[in-house]
């Protein structure tokens, strides 16, 4: 089936650096993506989401960026501190259905 | 956001027995998914519970192993049934639609097969 991963497993950055977090999708019909941060013992948390039709999204501190030709997600931080210390997913959504595709994680480490 | 109360929010279970787990949304929602998350590993959905009609199960994933109830708008239950080592894992609900945009995640239950 379709599959979401992403091209590092784990990141370690400096407090104050900005944080860069990758994925790769392979489903083409999918039209809707999110990041999602996951601390430990908790569920994800919904960061910040980007439809198929757009390609740049900015929230607080973070942006997401969307390449539909290279099917290719990412997720910048920017000001990275201590506290974005997490696992984060990205999730595709196809168009024709309603559930989620969740990719593989990133562990980011951010040191003090 | 929708506010999603999941529980038990951990359990220890002897194998061969069985676990309901509870999701109960503060707001009418149309999507409710059960996810499992193994030690260390990303999310794969279970199943789609759907509100008046029996859960739609992803490939590897069957009724009789986990029986899913969605009595309403609000609620749903995943039960593990006849539980191994192999099914200790993290469980989350999550829900979609309603008044709230996107999907949304409950806090998960973690559940010990011993």
């Amino acid at each position: 089936g379709e599959s979401v991963g992403l091209h590092l497993p784990t990141l370690s950055v400096q407090e104050g650096d900005n944080s860069i977090i990758n994925c790769a999708y392979s489903n083409s019909a999918s039209d809707y993506f999110i990041w999602y941060k996951q601390e430990s013992g908790k569920g994800p948390q919904f960061i910040i989401d980007i439809r198929s039709n757009m390609d740049k999204r900015q929230g607080q501190r973070v942006t997401v960026l969307l390449n539909k030709t290279v099917k290719h997600l990412s997720l910048q931080i920017a000001a990275t501190q201590p506290g974005d210390s997490a696992v984060y997913f990205c999730a595709e959504r196809e168009t024709s259905g309603s559930r989620l595709t969740f990719g593989e994680g990133t562990q980011l480490t951010v040191n003090p | 956001s929708a506010v999603i109360s999941q529980k038990p929010s951990r359990d220890i279970c002897q194998r061969g027995t069985s676990l309901t787990i509870q999701c109960q949304v503060d707001s009418q929602v149309t999507m409710m998914f059960w996810y499992r998350q193994q030690p260390g590993q990303s999310l794969t959905l279970i199943a789609t519970a759907n509100q008046g009609s029996e859960a739609t199960y992803e490939s590897g994933f069957v009724i009789d192993k986990f029986p899913i109830s969605r009595p309403n708008l609000t609620f749903s239950t995943l039960t593990v049934s006849n539980m191994s080592p192999e099914d200790s894992s993290i469980y989350l609900c999550s829900v979609a639609g309603g008044i709230s945009y996107g999907y949304t995640f409950g806090s998960g239950t973690r559940l010990t097969v011993v």
